[in-house]
């Protein structure tokens, strides 16, 4: 079955910490995504990567940081650097135009 | 500077009529337009496309009209169904690979 998956649905953290969130796509895409979507507003695009091992800033990139050591994996850091991580973030990959999305994590910063 | 803009936060029709949504961009060299429906705490499904040589694409009940010259796409829903209550964000691109979002607009279909 090919697509994307996103890992875990639910995280929680507490303040100061770091972590982690998972995206692993078989679909054998290049390009690679992450956004973040907070209520009400629209897709927000963190970072993103064309290709293994590069990767580039996108308009929200401040206080997160990834690794594309992999073509199928593109993992998110939040770090305690970033002031508001409480979100829903969505990874999501593509071989041109169009963009296909994983489920999603809610991460809650308690 | 938002670049696409979907003016209508929200959208109430009425079950077997047709929807519309409508989506502005600013950037004339975007060439490749695209939909998304997204239902609460779901990633964002990609519905339909239209690329920048072409003014109208059509798949089963929706539609997707765009007006170069007056940097305008609309999506058509005929006749809407519940299920298509969700978010409706409409996309643009000019082939670097990026994605440039609206807002989202809000479709509640009424029984």
């Amino acid at each position: 079955d090919g697509g994307i998956t996103q890992s875990p649905k639910y995280l929680f953290r507490k303040e100061g910490q770091n972590v982690t969130l998972s995206c692993e796509q078989n679909l054998n895409h290049d390009a690679m995504y992450w956004y973040r979507q907070d209520p009400g507003q629209g897709l927000r695009l963190i970072y993103y990567s064309q290709i293994v091992n590069d990767f580039q800033k996108g308009d929200i990139a401040e206080g997160y940081s990834v690794s594309r050591e992999k073509k199928e994996s593109f993992p998110l850091t939040v770090t305690s650097a970033q002031k508001n991580p409480t979100a829903f973030y969505l990874c999501a990959s593509s071989d041109r135009d169009t963009q296909y999305f994983g489920p999603g994590t809610r991460l809650t910063v308690l | 500077d938002q670049q696409v803009k979907q003016n209508s936060p929200s959208l109430s029709v009425q079950e077997g009529r047709i929807s519309i949504l409508n989506c502005d961009y600013t950037n004339s060299m975007f060439d490749y337009f695209l939909w998304y429906k997204k239902y609460p705490a779901e990633g964002p499904t990609f519905l339909i496309s239209i690329s920048s040589i072409k003014d109208k694409n059509e798949d089963g009940r929706f539609t997707v009209f765009l007006n170069k010259s007056a940097k305008h796409l609309s999506l058509h829903i005929v006749p809407s169904q519940p299920g298509d209550s969700a978010v409706y964000f409409c996309a643009a691109t000019d082939s670097n690979y990026q994605l440039i979002w609206g807002a989202g607009t809000k479709l509640i279909i009424k029984p």
